[in-house]
């Protein structure tokens, strides 16, 4: 089955620093990478995602970067803010795999 | 719309009692989940449904079941409820991969402890 390994677990930034967040997948079928935001005692709620067919998409601060050869997606966020602090999972899907592999969170803190 | 629900919202039990969990959908969604998520762990998912009348189980489905008897509900079981049972669980709801995602829209959770 697929295996989503997401580094680092923990990140903390100034505000107004650059963060990135790395996955790594294992199924070369998956085709569908979502990252989710989860604020503290909040449900995770989907804030950028990509298929396989592009390598890059932005909304505003947001960006994500794909990369199918080496089976690696990324997550940046510009100029950070505090309210960027939560969890941020990112996941894997598709071909024969329905159900998505979430890796195992990342801890952002935006210190003021 | 209401989009996806879960009751309750928090509950205890003793060891040895049973419940159940209810998640409901209005989005006309094919598949659902549900996931258990507890410190360090991340998502891990219990068991899944990609349609009316079929579940599969995911990671960690011992101590469950499931079913599925209408499309918008998802109901979660535990017989024999165990400490190793505490947690927040969340279901989730998606549109098929036919259509090339699967967002997953998560309910606000139930949070669970077992004495």
């Amino acid at each position: 089955g697929e295996n989503v390994e997401q580094h680092p677990s923990t990140l903390s930034v100034q505000e107004g620093d650059s963060a990135v967040i790395k996955c790594t997948y294992s199924d070369s079928a998956s085709n569908y990478f979502p990252w989710y935001k989860q604020e503290l005692g909040k449900r995770p709620q989907l804030i950028i995602d990509i298929r396989s067919n592009v390598g890059e998409k932005k909304d505003q601060r947001i960006a994500v970067t794909l990369n199918k050869t080496a089976k690696h997606f990324s997550l940046h966020i510009t100029e950070t803010q505090p309210e960027d602090s939560a969890v941020y999972f990112c996941a894997a899907s598709g071909g024969s795999n329905y159900k998505p592999t979430f890796g195992k969170g990342t801890l952002l803190t935006v210190n003021p | 719309n209401a989009g996806v629900t879960q009751t309750p919202k928090f509950r205890v039990l003793k060891t040895g009692q049973s419940m159940t969990l209810l998640c409901a959908q209005d989005m006309n969604h094919e598949y659902m989940y549900w996931y258990r998520q507890d410190p360090g762990m991340g998502l891990r998912l219990i068991h899944y449904s990609v349609g009316e009348g079929t579940t599969a189980k995911g990671e960690v489905p011992d101590g469950y079941n499931v079913s599925r008897l209408k499309k918008q509900n998802f109901l979660l079981g535990l017989e024999s409820a165990a400490p190793s049972q505490t947690s927040v669980y969340f279901c989730a709801s998606s549109y098929s991969m036919d259509r090339g995602y699967n967002e997953q829209f998560f309910g606000p959770g139930t949070r669970l402890t077992v004495l």
